[in-house]
């Protein structure tokens, strides 16, 4: 069963940091390419950042760009999003998604963790 | 960036009744789109990518049609599960996502 876990929300004030950790199991982790992908409260979905299969190729949507950082661990099955210089439209659940093979949409989607950015 | 658009924002059905749900891209995106449902507290699901071919285990009722920049999703027969929102998306170019579908009944 493939399951994506995130993990590494919480309530962080402006100006902080967070990295948010998806722990991936029930498939070949290594041979997939990954999204992060938020979710504001009460709001529609917003991709946030992709990762190559490799690792050496990353983008991240413009209203994050030089803030947020995706990365990979495949020797821990886990995908990253450090995320810098938080701000309030920050705050959503975001999820981590498989990219499916061949077709560059997401299959399978974690369950979501929560970031809040507030003082 | 291209923009997706969909409507009606809310579609207000019985059990049993079709629902049409449409998504407009401001730019031909080659077939690369994909529909989801979302359910209050659960994560996206895919129902259909390639505009037409259904994800793994969904159901016969959930369709998808497409034109070059027109999409629609069609659930045959509302089943009680399928009161949810629904998200098109394009993968042409970096993801973008449509604002949802609310179908209530």
């Amino acid at each position: 069963e493939v399951l994506l876990v995130e993990s590494g929300g919480g309530l962080v004030q402006p100006g902080g940091s967070l990295r948010l950790s998806c722990a991936a199991s029930g498939f070949n982790f290594s041979t997939y390419e990954f999204n992060w992908v938020r979710q504001a409260p009460g709001k529609g979905l917003e991709w946030v950042s992709y990762i190559s299969s490799s690792g050496n190729t990353f983008y991240s949507a413009d209203s994050v760009r030089g803030r947020f950082t995706i990365s990979r661990d495949d020797a821990k099955n886990s995908l990253y999003l450090q995320m810098n210089s938080l701000r309030a439209e920050d705050t959503a659940i975001y999820y981590c998604a498989r990219i499916m093979e061949l077709v560059a949409t997401s299959d399978y989607w974690g369950q979501g963790t929560l970031v809040t950015v507030s003082s | 960036e291209i923009v997706m658009t969909q409507s009606p924002a809310t579609l207000s059905l019985s059990p049993g009744e079709r629902a049409t749900l449409s998504c407009r891209a401001s730019q031909s995106v080659s077939g690369n789109l994909a529909w989801y449902q979302q359910k209050p507290g659960q994560a996206p699901r895919l129902l259909i990518y390639g505009a037409s071919t259904r994800a793994t285990g969904i159901p016969a009722r959930f369709s998808g049609s497409d034109s070059e920049t027109e999409f629609t999703l069609t659930i045959s027969s509302l089943q009680s599960e399928d009161f949810a929102i629904y998200y098109c998306q394009q993968y042409n170019d970096w993801p973008t996502f449509g604002q949802g579908t609310k179908v209530e009944i």
